[in-house]
C-alpha cells in the first residue's frame, strides 16, 4: 500500500535532548511537509522540500532542522533551542507542482518533554 | 484579521439532519481550497477539493465564493460518523506548497 510512515507514534524529550522524528513516504511524491498541531489550533509549516536536497522554511522553523537526502525521506530534527516543543508533528507530502494538489499525511508523532 | 476564519462550534446535530459550515479566508489571489476532517487525536484527511463550479461528493457539496471570499461544506443526511472537525485549507497566494489551515469546526452528530 501506498502510504506515509511516521515513526515513533510517541516520542519523549529530555532538557537538552536533540530528538529526530522520521518520516518515510513510497507515494512517489517530490514534495513533503512537516506541520506542528497544538490543542485548538491550525496546522502551523515548520519546514518543506519541494525537491531533493532542498528545503525551505515555514512559519515556525526556530528550533527545528531538516534534510531530504532521499526522495522518500524527511526527517525532522527537533532541537534543544525548541523551548516548547510539546505538540503532534504531522509529515505530509503532495505532488505539489501545479495548484490544487492535496496534501496527504502520515499519522503523527505525539512529541512530550520528560 | 486570521488569514482562514472558521467557527470553532461545536455544532450539534441530530442524526440525519443537513449542516453547513463556512469557512472565510483573506487572500483574494488564493487559488486552492480543501476541505479536510480531522478525527479527534488523527492525522488530517483530504474530504475533497473545492472547485470554482462548487463540487459534490455523495452526501458532501462544497461550495467556493470569491466575491466574498469564502468556502463552504454541506453535509446532507448526516451519519454518526460524520462526527469530527472539518478542516478548511486555503494557498498561500502564488505557492503550490505552502497551505494556511483554518482552527477547525468540530461537528457532533448525535443519535
Amino acid at each position: 500500500d501506498g502510504g506515509i510512515t511516521q515513526s515513533p507514534k510517541y516520542l519523549f524529550r529530555k532538557e537538552g535532548q536533540n530528538v529526530t522524528l522520521s518520516c518515510e513516504q513510497n507515494l512517489n511524491h517530490d514534495a513533503m511537509y512537516w506541520y506542528r498541531q497544538d490543542p485548538g489550533q491550525g496546522l502551523r509549516l515548520i519546514y518543506y522540500s519541494q525537491i531533493v536536497n532542498d528545503f525551505q522554511k515555514g512559519d515556525i522553523a526556530e528550533g527545528y532542522s531538516v534534510s531530504r537526502e532521499k526522495k522518500e525521506s524527511f526527517p525532522l530534527t527537533v532541537t534543544s533551542a525548541q523551548k516548547n516543543p510539546t505538540a503532534f508533528y504531522l509529515c505530509a507530502s503532495s505532488i505539489g507542482d501545479r495548484y490544487n494538489q492535496p496534501q496527504h499525511f502520515g499519522d503523527g508523532t505525539r512529541l512530550s518533554i520528560l | 484579521r486570521k488569514e482562514v476564519e472558521q467557527d470553532p462550534g461545536p455544532f450539534n446535530v441530530p442524526e440525519g439532519a443537513t449542516v453547513a459550515f463556512n469557512c472565510t479566508y483573506s487572500n483574494s489571489a488564493s487559488q486552492s481550497f480543501f476541505w479536510y476532517r480531522q478525527d479527534c487525536r488523527k492525522e488530517p484527511k483530504l474530504l475533497m477539493s473545492v472547485y470554482s463550479s462548487g463540487n459534490e461528493d455523495g452526501r458532501f457539496t462544497a461550495q467556493l465564493n470569491r466575491a466574498s471570499q469564502y468556502i463552504s461544506l454541506l453535509i446532507r443526511d448526516s451519519k454518526l460518523s460524520d462526527s469530527a472537525t472539518y478542516l478548511c485549507v486555503v494557498n498561500i497566494a502564488g505557492s503550490n506548497y505552502q497551505l494556511i489551515w483554518g482552527a477547525g469546526t468540530k461537528l457532533i452528530i448525535k443519535p
